[in-house]
């Protein structure tokens, strides 16, 4: 079966600390990857993506995620927290069979000025 | 604004009520998908669409739901008979042919089955 897991609802860090949103997957083949954020009363957007290639991929408002096969992870990372990166983030995986995409539960991620 | 728009925003129904609501891709986009979202949980897979066929659709998915893109543009989802664990934001995506790319969100339709 394939899933997607987020193992933290909720991460706090200061502002200016480097922060990390884990997420693992499950899925049989090679994994595409997906990082999405959702702000308050917004539509769910995109940040970044592993499809293949560099594991350490780049993306909007300076987020990096470092795709780990052998661990099955794909986290989420920033060297340096903005109080305006406070949101919900979502993890998503489709495996290399079929089009269905698999969302994790969430991260709350909340940054303390 | 050349988003994914979703209408109604909101709909509050009586339980045994038919709904329906519409969404309206990115227009150079053939991909289009639809999703589920309840409070404290990731968006979960309903259908999908490439232009006008629905090549996709979850096992979870009631007899209840249908789904349309008839010209391969706009799509609606259909909910006959409407339940109290319909409630939930439904949600509508697009992306361009390959499923490498990413989804463009939209805001969603909020439903209360009351």
């Amino acid at each position: 079966a394939q899933s997607v897991a987020q193992p933290e609802d909720q991460v706090n860090v200061a502002e200016g600390n480097p922060l990390t949103v884990k997420c693992t997957y499950s899925v049989s083949g090679n994994p595409y990857l997906f990082w999405y954020v959702q702000y308050p009363n917004r539509g769910l957007q995109f940040l970044l993506k592993y499809i293949t290639g560099d594991n350490l991929v780049k993306g909007s408002y300076g987020f990096e995620a470092e795709f780990n096969k052998s661990q099955t992870s794909f986290h989420l990372k920033k060297p340096s927290a903005l109080v305006s990166d406070s949101a919900l983030y979502f993890c998503a995986v489709r495996g290399n069979t079929g089009n269905q995409f698999y969302f994790g539960t969430g991260t709350s991620l909340t940054v303390i000025p | 604004d050349t988003g994914v728009s979703q209408n109604p925003r909101h709909k509050i129904t009586k339980r045994g009520q038919n709904v329906t609501f519409r969404c309206d891709p990115i227009s150079e986009h053939n991909r289009l998908y639809w999703y589920r979202q309840t409070l404290g949980q990731g968006p979960e897979f309903l259908t999908y669409f490439q232009n006008e066929a629905q090549l996709e659709k979850s096992r979870l998915l009631s007899d209840r739901f249908s789904a349309e893109r008839p010209k391969g543009s706009f799509s609606t989802l259909e909910i006959q008979r409407t339940e109290q664990g319909d409630s939930a934001m439904y949600l509508c995506a697009s992306s361009q042919t390959s499923s490498y790319n990413e989804q463009f969100f939209g805001p969603g339709t909020r439903l209360t089955v009351l």
